[in-house]
């Protein structure tokens, strides 16, 4: 099993510039979640898939950010246009749709917006 | 809606001593509860979680918890601190019975361990 696998791990891209994330789940995993860590808030949950369906998309910040889930084995997080603010580590995590089931997280998106 | 309190944004113990990282929730109902670890420059690993078996879990790396009911409480424990124990520590609670509603994550606790 490889894990949730993230690319790319590390993103430097300059003010205005489009920023997308990605991420393959675990097989057979029917749930996946994206989140950010930075320093000041923490984890903060952005958006959920179930099925490829997004379910709560509530976490995202403004309308700068999107996800998409096209495939049960891959998903993207955009920014467009990004802001310094939106530096931070973007992690994506992937479960079986059951309440007692953990999250299994990637390595994580380091971006950093100058 | 559930919720997890971490006392203590950071702790710091001596190679060999007691770790104790305390973990109070808020729920409805009884919740299933986990502990993940995570390390510099790595995502959050699951340690333990507690689904209603027993009260006392054991997780990897020597870890423990024990889910306490009448104190809402689900503190972690080690007994002998090690240096490669320090990291990041996040307590997470998930209702029962919700199908799939998200994690909701404390703060986490970063461990220090001092030779």
């Amino acid at each position: 099993d490889a894990g949730v696998i993230q690319s790319p791990r590390h993103e430097v891209t300059e003010m205005g510039q489009e920023v997308t994330l990605r991420c393959k789940p675990i097989s057979g995993h029917n749930s996946l979640f994206w989140y950010r860590q930075t320093m000041m808030r923490g984890l903060e949950l952005l958006i959920y898939f179930n099925n490829n369906v997004p379910i709560d998309d509530s976490g995202m910040p403004e309308d700068r950010f999107s996800a998409k889930m096209p495939n049960a084995s891959f998903s993207t997080l955009k920014i467009q246009p990004s802001e310094p603010r939106d530096s931070a580590v973007y992690f994506c995590a992937s479960s079986l749709k059951d309440s007692n089931s953990p999250l299994h997280f990637g390595n994580g998106t380091r971006l950093t917006v100058t | 809606a559930q919720s997890v309190t971490q006392l203590g944004s950071h702790v710091s113990v001596s190679e060999g001593a007691l770790v104790l990282l305390r973990c109070n929730y808020s729920s409805s109902v009884p919740p299933y509860l986990f502990w993940y670890v995570q390390y510099p420059n790595q995502g959050l690993q699951l340690l333990l979680k507690y689904t209603s078996a027993a009260t006392l879990v054991k997780g990897i790396n020597g870890f423990e918890a024990e889910f306490k009911k009448s104190e809402t409480s689900f503190h972690l424990t080690k007994p002998s601190a090690h240096m490669s124990d320090a990291a990041e520590y996040f307590c997470a609670v998930s209702d029962r019975g919700s199908g799939n509603t998200p994690l909701v994550f404390g703060k986490g606790t970063r461990l220090s361990v001092i030779a």
